[in-house]
């Protein structure tokens, strides 16, 4: 149970282009998402928290006019990089909370999109 | 600020030893405690969650909780080389809905 699918797993494209990240949360149902960025070697780096039906709040320092996030059911949620450049090039990852249950704040983390912007 | 602070290592063992992983964190408010583990090039995934003081054991893994000291641990006994991999200590304040991460402590299982 818990499971947390994205797509693409893997994305190439070219500088300016927009490039939308799904997050479905394929067995349950999840009120609040969250997206992360890794680069290499280096920690996970919270971007946003998302929650169905309302904006998603961003964390200090995410440009949210660039990094446009949406929860519109309580299974999905896409983010969106819009003009993307070779510093977005990154591993962004989502993880979902269930609505109900035992486990309502553990975070259950997709397998990860690998963004690379030439 | 709050903080989740864990060695970074490498933590090495031999296989079939007991891997000991420790954490502290900085917020008394906290109330909910994870342990992830994250392969190299793959996302983390939950091994263990503890909400109350002392220990919590599956299968090969025990997690321990104290408060009062601020800390929490994950022991993985008879470890091994699949073992090998980042441990991800993470922390979540009572009314936040986000989870403060540890930098992870990277363990090394040799065979």
């Amino acid at each position: 149970g818990a499971v947390v699918s994205q797509h693409p797993s893997r994305v190439i494209c070219k500088s300016g282009t927009s490039v939308k990240i799904e997050c479905r949360s394929l067995d349950f149902q999840a009120t609040t998402m969250f997206w992360y960025r890794q680069f290499p070697k280096q920690s996970l780096m919270l971007m946003a928290t998302s929650n169905e039906g309302s904006k998603a709040t961003y964390e200090q320092g995410v440009e949210k006019d660039k990094f446009l996030i949406n929860h519109a059911s309580l299974t999905l949620s896409t983010l969106t990089v819009t003009s993307a450049h070779p510093e977005d090039s990154s591993f962004y990852i989502c993880s979902a909370t269930p609505t109900a249950g035992e486990n309502t704040d553990t975070q259950y983390f997709g397998p990860g999109t690998r963004l690379t912007v030439l | 600020q709050k903080e989740v602070e864990q060695n970074s290592g490498p933590l090495s063992v031999p296989e079939g030893a007991i891997a000991s992983l420790n954490c502290t964190y900085s917020d008394r408010g906290s109330q909910s405690f994870f342990w992830y583990r994250q392969y190299s090039g793959k996302s983390p995934e939950l091994i263990m969650s503890i909400y109350s003081n002392g220990d919590k054991e599956d299968g090969r893994f025990t997690a321990q909780l104290n408060k009062a000291s601020q800390y929490v641990s994950l022991l993985i006994r008879d470890s091994q080389p699949s073992d090998s991999a980042t441990y991800l200590c993470a922390v979540k304040e009572e009314g936040f809905q986000k989870l403060v991460f540890g930098t992870g402590t990277r363990l090394l299982v040799s065979p």
